[in-house]
């Protein structure tokens, strides 16, 4: 498989579940970002990761955890969610994330449809 | 601060010319993004402009660059009903030593006959 690929692409769960999103990149990038859409805001950036160290963390809820265990994977866990966190959560990574390399050309995921009832 | 603007809406009929209009916040943004999401898909890159061009060819594809108003344009020549998408326009200010991307609400472009 090749780009960045995003499991599951549709999720429903309740407020008391605890679900996980993940996001798989065969493209050999070093930064990762997970990235919330919803039809109420523009694409907020919630997370970056460079290297598998956590850079950015934009005021995101806790009941919002991510996991990167190498720099081909990254994890949104969920738990205790509320129905305004339904969104379309978009990951996306790149071959860095600092800003000496030249442009930072993002690669992004389908996204997941994150329905909370 | 961090902030884009985009108009959210925009129609054309096919064959003419389409341009999408973009202000921005942050003078440190060494590079502009333009990006276009199908439905049902997600984000993928169109161009993208140094900040130290005004302007940027690519096939159908022009982006001009106003440094000193902060305002982004892209133009689509001989639109096709397969340009039918979201537009989102993206900064990348400099914090922390590395750069992050701040997008648009994005600009929903109808293409009909």
């Amino acid at each position: 498989e090749t780009g960045v690929t995003q499991t599951p692409r549709h999720l429903v769960m309740g407020m008391t579940n605890k679900k996980s999103l993940k996001c798989e990149q065969h493209l050999g990038h070093n930064a990762m970002y997970w990235y919330k859409q919803s039809a109420k805001k523009p694409l907020e950036l919630m997370f970056v990761y460079s290297l598998e160290e956590r850079v950015e963390n934009n005021s995101v809820p806790s009941r919002f955890s991510p996991e990167c265990p190498n720099s081909s994977h990254l994890f949104l866990h969920l738990h205790t969610l509320q129905p305004e966190d339904s969104a379309l959560y978009l990951c996306a990574s790149s071959q860095e994330a600092g800003g000496e390399a030249g442009a930072n050309v993002l690669t992004f995921g389908a996204g997941s449809r994150l329905t909370v009832l | 601060g961090e902030d884009v603007e985009q108009s959210l809406f925009l129609s054309v009929r096919e064959g003419d010319s389409s341009v999408i209009n973009c202000t921005y916040t942050d003078s440190s943004s060494t590079y502009l993004y333009w990006y276009k999401q199908e439905p049902g898909a997600g984000l993928q890159l169109l161009t993208y402009i140094f900040s130290n061009m005004d302007m940027k060819q690519d096939q159908r594809l022009t982006v001009l660059l106003n440094k000193k108003d902060k305002h982004l344009s892209l133009r689509i020549a001989d639109t096709q009903t397969g340009d039918s998408a979201i537009y989102f326009c993206a900064e990348s200010p400099n914090s922390g030593g590395y750069n992050k991307l701040i997008f648009g609400a994005g600009t929903r472009l109808a293409v009909h006959p």
